[in-house]
């Protein structure tokens, strides 16, 4: 079974439409996260979270917002999207004893 | 800012040599990762070396970390053209991981 699974894998979309990726994992970890990967594969942290604490890269605009409904998710929801929103998002989750556990990857093109 | 930051960005080698990746970071860590990621594909996790160990090996792969000089290297041995890939450090301090800018290697057959 795969571990951390998001969906959708790929995400085509017009500009100024609001999209969400929805991200789950069976390892009963604590710690969730989602990493954006840009054209030149530059690979950013843009949340963790945990069932205490949301703690947000300064850079990431405030169109993006996780939302954990449980343990197990964490989606992400992306308001009024741009062209440069265009990345591959990366969700993954920790049990804070340094092993990270990485998604397959949503392509999301904005056009 | 990137933590990490790998060189070279590219490297080209034939098959059954060694290829070494080097990484260096700026502030102090828990650990340090390795990850490889195909193309269009995700993150495969290497290998992790903590802040207190020198070296580790995992098969054909060989892990350094020299924290004096904040800097980690990544020596794949007998190379194979299934490695062609791209290549990250990652650092862990204590909110997340922190990529560096990777390092495409292609392994000529």
């Amino acid at each position: 079974d795969t571990a951390v699974s998001q969906t959708p894998k790929y995400l085509v979309t017009q500009m100024g439409n609001d999209k969400s990726i929805k991200c789950e994992q069976n390892l009963g970890h604590d710690t969730m996260y989602w990493y954006k990967q840009d054209s030149k594969k530059f690979l950013k942290i843009m949340f963790s979270y945990n069932n205490k604490e949301l703690i947000i890269n300064e850079t990431v605009p405030n169109r993006f917002s996780p939302k954990s409904p449980d343990k197990a998710h964490l989606n992400l929801h992306i308001n009024s999207l741009e062209l440069g929103d265009s990345a591959v998002y990366f969700c993954a989750s920790s049990q804070g004893d340094g092993s990270y556990t990485f998604g397959s990857g949503t392509r999301l093109t904005v056009v | 800012s990137q933590q990490g930051e790998e060189d070279p960005q590219a490297l080209s080698i034939q098959e059954g040599e060694n290829a070494t990746m080097n990484c260096s970071y700026k502030t102090s860590i828990n650990n340090l990762q390795w990850y490889r990621q195909n193309s269009g594909r995700g993150l495969v996790h290497l290998i992790l070396i903590r802040s207190n160990e020198r070296e580790k090996h995992s098969g054909r792969l060989r892990v350094t970390l020299d924290t004096s000089k904040k800097s980690s290297s990544l020596l794949i041995t007998a190379s194979r053209a299934a490695d062609t890939a791209s290549y990250f450090c990652a650092t862990d301090i204590d909110d997340g991981l922190t990529f560096g800018k990777g390092t495409h290697l292609i392994i000529q057959p």
